[in-house]
């Protein structure tokens, strides 16, 4: 049974630079058509994909956030990771990691990581 | 970019009850729409995609159907574990968005 699990600080400073990385258990990120996923969801608002990365490296994102996110993968690690510069309040949220199948859509999700932007 | 407006945004129904919530897209998405489930605290939960295919381990009392720019989830018989915020998300072209979700209150 694959399992994600986010990891990385719960509170930035803004303009600062969130970091977080998802942990893949029970499989190896390198099977299968995955995409590795971020997905974010702001305090009681709908789910919003940030982007994804295939375990060459290759990735795809959000066209609203491309000018400051940055996603990475370790295969010998068998984790990603994600980076947002330039945080402000909106970017208060929680966090996922999930897998994409195909890309196409999430089936496994990690817990969620909550990150506040505040000084 | 491609925007996804559910209806309604919350609806009151009792155990029981035939529910549909509706997923309109702003311009064509052929079938490729998935639906999840979300309770309080917890990851979104996968029941279908490609419009109508159930995940495994979903029970058979969820369906999805349409195609191009709307689609319906429906909930043949509400059990007490359905009462939870639904998602639809649109996965055309290189970009993926959801919609603002439909909660599913008791009655």
């Amino acid at each position: 049974q694959v399992q994600l699990q986010e990891s990385g600080p719960g509170l930035v400073k803004p303009s600062q630079t969130l970091s977080l990385t998802c942990t893949v258990t029970g499989g190896s990120i390198r099977s299968g058509d995955n995409y590795w996923t971020w997905i974010r969801q702001p305090p009681g608002k709908g789910p919003e994909w940030i982007g994804f990365i295939y375990h060459t490296g290759t990735t795809y994102y959000n066209p609203s956030l491309k000018s400051r996110v940055s996603i990475s993968v370790d295969t010998s690690r068998n984790h990603f990771s994600l980076r947002l510069s330039s945080v402000t309040a909106a970017d208060t949220a929680v966090y996922y990691c999930a897998r994409g199948r195909h890309s196409y859509y999430f089936d496994y999700w990690g817990l969620g990581s909550l990150v506040t932007v505040s000084s | 970019d491609i925007q996804m407006t559910q209806s309604p945004s919350t609806l009151s129904a009792s155990v029981g009850d035939r529910v549909s919530i509706t997923c309109r897209a702003s311009q064509s998405i052929s079938s490729w729409l998935a639906w999840y489930q979300q309770k309080p605290g917890k990851a979104p939960k996968l029941l279908i995609y490609k419009a109508s295919t159930l995940e495994v381990g979903v029970p058979s009392r969820f369906s999805g159907s349409g195609s191009g720019t709307e689609f319906t989830l429906t909930i043949s018989s509400l059990q007490p574990d359905d009462f939870a915020t639904y998602y639809c998300q649109q996965y055309n072209r290189s970009s993926r968005t959801f919609g603002q979700g439909t909660k599913v209150e008791i009655k």
